[in-house]
């Protein structure tokens, strides 16, 4: 079974704070994301990868960062946390197979205080 | 505009009955997938099910089938025989193009609530 691991459950930072959120999956996937979930509006994606050191900026990549130095590890950055960061944060992977599901992290909720 | 379109933000069901949650998909490729999750209140995401846009049958997988009429651009899951344990929030999501590269693009939810 793909196990996708997120670092932490729950993370609460201070404003201006850098803030690293980890992601690591087991599966051996060219492709990771991460989404950020807020009530009413879905899941949005931030940025994703395909290949160890590619990223592609997602649908909001404004004030975050990523990193992929290898391939089970995917990391989103937060270069400077503002209260507008707060949110859940979701992890995923995949195959480079078209039909296959993402697969998701348990995802990390961060308050931005 | 909206890629993946949920109409309904909630929706009641009684134990035992039917429901279909609504999702239409607005894409010019004529290849991509289409995807439903259920995110239970403890959050993590279960994929449920996949249609391809070449699929001539619509998919099922046990209580969950997907009813696709491409020409509508709609891909409702129906849920039969509602349990308990199906209240969750309920997301459809899109692959475009053929690669499987291509991020998932996500509605908003509809949130289901089954009643005893």
């Amino acid at each position: 079974d793909v196990k996708v691991t997120q670092s932490s459950r729950y993370l609460v930072k201070r404003t201006g704070e850098k803030v690293f959120l980890e992601c690591v999956q087991d599966m051996d996937h060219e492709n990771m994301f991460w989404y950020r979930q807020d009530p009413g509006l879905g899941l949005r994606l931030i940025y994703f990868s395909y290949d160890v050191k590619m990223k592609e900026k997602g649908d909001i990549p404004e004030g975050y960062s990523v990193s992929r130095e290898k391939k089970e590890r995917f990391s989103l950055i937060l270069e400077s946390a503002s209260t507008n960061q707060t949110s859940m944060y979701l992890c995923a992977s995949r195959t480079g197979r078209r039909v296959s599901p993402l697969h998701f992290g348990n995802g990390t909720r961060l308050t931005v205080t | 505009a909206q890629k993946i379109t949920q109409t309904q933000p909630g929706m009641f069901v009684q134990e035992k009955e039917a429901v279909t949650l609504d999702c239409t998909y607005d894409t010019s490729d004529p290849s991509y997938g289409l995807f439903w999750y259920k995110q239970p209140s403890s959050g993590e995401m279960i994929f449920l099910i996949y249609q391809g846009s070449y699929d001539q049958q619509n998919a099922t997988e046990g209580r969950y089938s997907l009813n696709f009429q491409k020409a509508r651009k709609s891909a409702n899951l129906v849920i039969s025989a509602s349990q308990l344990g199906d209240s969750a929030m309920y997301f459809c999501a899109m692959r475009e193009g053929n690669s499987g590269n291509t991020p998932l693009v996500f509605g908003k939810g509809t949130r289901l609530s089954v009643i005893a």
